[in-house]
């Protein structure tokens, strides 16, 4: 079964700034997806990016970016420009290639936080 | 419709009363999931339907939770004689097909007393 794993529950950074989440996954397939969830104060669940693992380039979303390390099994996001509508919980998130499993795997969360 | 809604928004009931959640997908969207989150939790699955075939329940917990889209749009989940740790946020989502874009709605918060 694959898992997802945020190691930091929360995390700060002053507005304007840029700030790295990190997650990593286990699984031993080869075919899958990535995701990156926003979930802000009014608890709706938004996506922010999304990778294939066949793709070596790292995706991009404006602000948003990723950093895939597929052999180290990494996937964090960076947000550029912090600005303080980012304030969320954002989820990790992992699915199965096209023949695979149909279910996200979700990690438990990291708590962003933007100071003004 | 535009989006996902979920019915009711929020839901109070007693132990051991059956509830039902109503989830409307995004028109046209071939699959739909459903997913419990509790609080401080990230999502887990608890089953999706592809049109009103049922691939995948091996996410409900118990035998108490049963899962419905007879004309594969809406959907229902039915809690049968709840207990307390059945209280969260249940979220569903949809997606216009197998392997594109997952859409999730506002969800229903349940709280069982």
């Amino acid at each position: 079964a694959q898992t997802v794993t945020q190691s930091q529950p929360e995390m700060s950074v002053q507005e304007a700034e840029t700030v790295t989440l990190s997650c990593t996954y286990d699984t031993s397939e080869s075919d899958y997806y990535l995701f990156w969830y926003k979930q802000p104060p009014s608890r709706q669940m938004i996506l922010v990016i999304r990778q294939e693992a066949y793709k070596q380039q790292n995706a991009t979303e404006n602000r948003f970016s990723v950093n895939f390390q597929k052999a180290a099994k990494s996937f964090s996001l960076k947000i550029s420009d912090s600005q303080l509508g980012d304030a969320a919980m954002y989820f990790c998130a992992y699915r199965s290639g096209p023949f695979g499993n149909e279910k996200l795997t979700f990690g438990t969360g990291t708590r962003l936080t933007i100071i003004p | 419709g535009a989006g996902v809604s979920q019915s009711p928004r929020y839901k109070v009931t007693k132990r051991g009363q059956d509830v039902t959640l109503r989830c409307d997908p995004i028109s046209s969207h071939a699959t739909l999931y459903w997913y419990q989150q509790a609080l401080g939790q990230g999502p887990e699955f608890l089953t999706y339907f592809n049109y009103e075939a049922q691939p995948d329940k091996s996410g409900l917990p118990s035998d108490r939770f049963s899962a419905e889209r007879p004309e594969g749009s809406i959907s229902t989940l039915t809690i049968q004689r709840t207990e307390q740790r059945d209280s969260a946020m249940y979220r569903c989502a949809s997606s216009a097909s197998l392997n594109t874009e997952a859409f999730f709605g506002q969800g229903t918060r349940l709280t069982v007393v």
